[in-house]
């Protein structure tokens, strides 16, 4: 089974400070995803990456950053959190590679337990 | 970017009752995957649906991806307690490129099951 950890299951921090939500997989999967759940809104994706060093933009990446130095393990960055970024964040990952058909290419996302975080 | 409207937004049911939820979209997608997230744990992946008009059972669920490819519902059969959680549908393209294993995410059926 893929195992998708995400480092802290609730998180209290203050407006202004430095975040990071750390994610770490065990199945050697070349793609990450981090999400924000809000209620009504389902999960937003944040950013992507497709390897080690790469990172792509999602939906709603303002006030974010991420790092990926090793493929295990990605990282969510709040360079200076703001009360609206209150939110439970998901870390999701994904096997296979761009361009496969099929399933083979369309295989579905794993995702951690979440993190609930709080900014005071 | 892509939209998915997701009904109804919840529903109150009795145990043995059976539920129906869909799912439509603006674009087309080339699979259908539909979630259920329990209280305090990520979601997890109930069923997949990878060609148009496919119909998938998983049990007592029942989902099908719509001849259109534009949406998709999912049934519950003789629901049980258990069943309680947020029910997400979602889109992929799966293509090639910096679309790959991106997810459109519906806003999510919150059920509720009463004994």
């Amino acid at each position: 089974d893929v195992k998708v950890t995400q480092s802290s299951r609730y998180l209290v921090k203050r407006t202004g400070e430095k975040v990071f939500l750390e994610c770490v997989q065990d199945m050697d999967h070349e793609n990450m995803f981090w999400y924000r759940q809000d209620p009504g809104l389902g999960l937003r994706l944040i950013y992507f990456s497709y390897d080690v060093k790469m990172k792509e933009k999602g939906d709603i990446p303002e006030g974010y950053s991420v790092s990926r130095e090793k493929k295990e393990r990605f990282s969510l960055i709040l360079e200076s959190a703001s009360t609206n970024q209150t939110s439970m964040y998901l870390c999701a990952t994904l096997g296979g590679t761009p361009g496969q058909g099929g399933k083979a290419g369309n295989q579905p996302q794993h995702f951690g337990d979440g993190t609930r975080l709080s900014i005071l | 970017g892509q939209q998915l409207n997701q009904s109804p937004q919840s529903m109150f049911i009795q145990e043995g009752e059976d539920v129906s939820m869909n799912c439509t979209s603006s674009s087309i997608f080339n699979t259908w995957l539909w979630y259920k997230q329990d209280p305090g744990e990520g979601p997890v992946l109930l069923i997949a649906l990878y060609k148009a008009g496919e119909l998938t059972s998983n049990g007592r669920l029942t989902a099908q991806f719509g001849i259109t490819r534009k949406d998709s519902f999912l049934n519950i059969s003789a629901s049980i307690p258990s069943d309680v959680g947020i029910y997400f549908c979602t889109g992929q393209i799966g293509a090639g490129g910096t679309s790959y294993g991106k997810l459109t995410f519906g806003q999510g059926t919150i059920l509720t099951v009463h004994p």
